[in-house]
C-alpha cells in the first residue's frame, strides 16, 4: 500500500461549484498534511498546510484533516477557471526530512 | 526574491551524455530535493540534502549524483544519460516546522535523452 494514495480524476466541474478533492494516507503517526497546486509545465506551489486534525481556511480553499479516517481532503468555494491545475497533497515521511506525495489529481473548471 | 531556480529549462542529450542540472535557492533553507515527475507516476525523490556537506539517496537514486558544497546550491548530475531519465526535473528546497517541511519548488527542467 502507497503511503498516500490520491485518485488521479480527471475531474471536471462547472464554474462555481464545489470542489472535494480527496487523500488517503497509511501511517496514522503522519501529522502535518500539505496541498499543492500544479499549473501545465510549472513546478507545484504550496497551496495550504495543516497540522493534525482539523480544518484550515484560507480564502475560497479549505483544507481538512480526519485522522480517524485518515483522509485528508481539499474544499474549493466557487471555483473558477482559472483553478484548472493538478492538484497533490503531500506529507513529511517519518523519521525523514522529506515528503511523500499522491499522484496528484487534475482539476478542470469549465466557464 | 527568486526563491528556487533551476537552469536550464530544457534539454535535449544523446544517450551516454553527461550533463549537470542546476539549482540555486535564496531563502537560506537548510533542506534541498531533487525530484522527477512522469506522467502516472507523480513526484519522485531522486536525492535530498539536509544541510552543506549532507546528502542522502530517495526513491530513484540510481544513475544520478548530487553534492552540497554550499548552503545555496544543489547540482544533479547525469554521468551516462539513458533514454529512462527522459522526465521533468524539480528541485525543492524547505524548511522545518512543527515537525513539518514546508517546501517550495523550482520551474523544472524538461530533459529529453535521446
Amino acid at each position: 500500500q502507497k503511503e498516500v494514495e490520491q485518485d488521479p480524476g480527471p475531474l471536471s466541474v462547472p464554474e462555481g461549484a464545489i470542489v472535494s478533492l480527496n487523500c488517503t494516507y497509511s501511517n496514522s503517526a503522519f501529522q502535518y498534511f500539505m496541498w499543492y497546486r500544479q499549473y501545465s509545465r510549472k513546478g507545484p506551489e504550496l497551496l495550504m498546510y495543516t497540522y493534525s486534525s482539523g480544518n484550515k481556511e484560507d480564502g475560497r480553499f479549505t483544507a481538512q484533516v480526519d485522522k480517524s479516517s485518515k483522509y485528508i481532503s481539499l474544499f474549493i468555494r466557487d471555483s473558477q477557471p482559472s483553478d484548472s491545475a493538478t492538484y497533490l497533497c503531500a506529507t513529511p515521511q517519518l523519521g525523514a526530512q522529506k515528503l511523500v506525495f499522491g499522484q496528484g489529481t487534475r482539476l478542470t473548471i469549465n466557464p | 526574491n527568486a526563491g528556487v531556480t533551476q537552469t536550464p529549462k530544457f534539454q535535449v542529450l544523446k544517450t551516454g551524455q553527461s550533463m549537470t542540472l542546476q539549482c540555486a535557492q535564496d531563502m537560506n533553507h537548510e533542506y534541498m530535493s531533487w525530484y522527477r515527475q512522469d506522467p502516472g507516476m507523480g513526484l519522485r525523490l531522486i536525492h535530498y540534502s539536509v544541510g552543506a556537506g549532507i546528502t542522502d539517496q530517495g526513491e530513484v537514486p540510481n544513475g544520478y549524483n548530487v553534492s552540497r558544497s554550499t548552503t545555496e546550491d544543489f547540482p544533479l548530475r547525469l554521468l551516462s544519460a539513458a533514454p529512462s531519465q527522459t522526465s521533468v526535473y524539480f528541485c525543492a528546497s524547505s524548511y522545518s516546522n512543527q515537525g513539518g517541511y514546508i517546501q517550495y519548488f523550482g520551474a523544472g527542467t524538461r530533459l529529453s535523452v535521446l
